[in-house]
């Protein structure tokens, strides 16, 4: 098992350009989740989707949007990337049914000029 | 909502000291408690959890202790090693399946 995969593992953006982030992950795991690692800030979760066909926001959601694609990927847009979006993002998973262990991926570090 | 409250922000011990890094949780009805190792340029993983029905649990070099009454939790490292040093989570969850994390520690471990 692969586990959490995320692509791309690290990207420069303009001010303004568009991108997704991609999630995937092949533990079959319901609960998918997208958080931002800021220093000093710990994780903040920005979206999240508690089974396939749901999302719901986050504590900082604003100038995101997401996709729960299927059971195993869920995306992350950036729609118009500002510089305060400069940050490192993990994608992780939950099984649920009473197993709350979150695995994460190996993040995507984004720079926003 | 809950509010998790971890310290120190960053801690330095010698190898072979013990390492203590205490988390406060404000929601009564938080009965899942994880912690997380971060290694740097990796993601958070998880090294031990502790559920309410439990005062204490250990794992080798590992243990954390869990008291309801005055909403707080600990993790204590004996014998650290300089491969302990990391960034280091707590997060407190109530079955919803949205946990809250702390801001993180940063242990260093001096050889």
């Amino acid at each position: 098992n692969a586990g959490v995969t995320q692509t791309p593992k690290f990207q420069v953006l303009k001010t303004g350009q568009s991108m997704t982030l991609q999630c995937a992950q092949d533990m079959n795991h319901n609960s998918m989740y997208w958080y931002r690692q800021d220093p000093g800030m710990g994780l903040r979760l920005i979206y999240y989707s508690a089974s396939e066909g749901t999302t719901d926001k986050g504590e900082v959601p604003n100038g995101y949007n997401v996709s729960r694609l299927n059971k195993r990927e869920f995306s992350l847009r950036l729609e118009s990337a500002a510089p305060s979006q400069t940050s490192v993002y993990f994608c992780a998973s939950i099984l649920a049914g009473g197993q709350e262990t979150q695995y994460f991926g190996p993040g995507t570090r984004l720079l926003v000029l | 909502g809950e509010n998790v409250e971890q310290h120190p922000s960053t801690l330095s011990v010698q190898e072979g000291d013990s390492a203590v890094i205490k988390c406060t949780y404000s929601d009564s009805a938080s009965n899942y408690f994880p912690w997380y190792k971060q290694e740097l340029g990796k993601g958070p993983q998880l090294i031990i959890d502790i559920r309410s029905n439990v005062g204490e649990k250990k794992d080798q070099r590992i243990a954390v202790t869990l008291n309801k009454t005055a909403k707080h939790f600990s993790l204590h490292i004996t014998e650290t090693q300089p491969e302990d040093s990391a960034v280091y989570f707590c997060a407190a969850s109530g079955g919803s399946y949205i946990p809250t994390f702390g801001r993180g520690t940063s242990l260093i471990v001096h050889p």
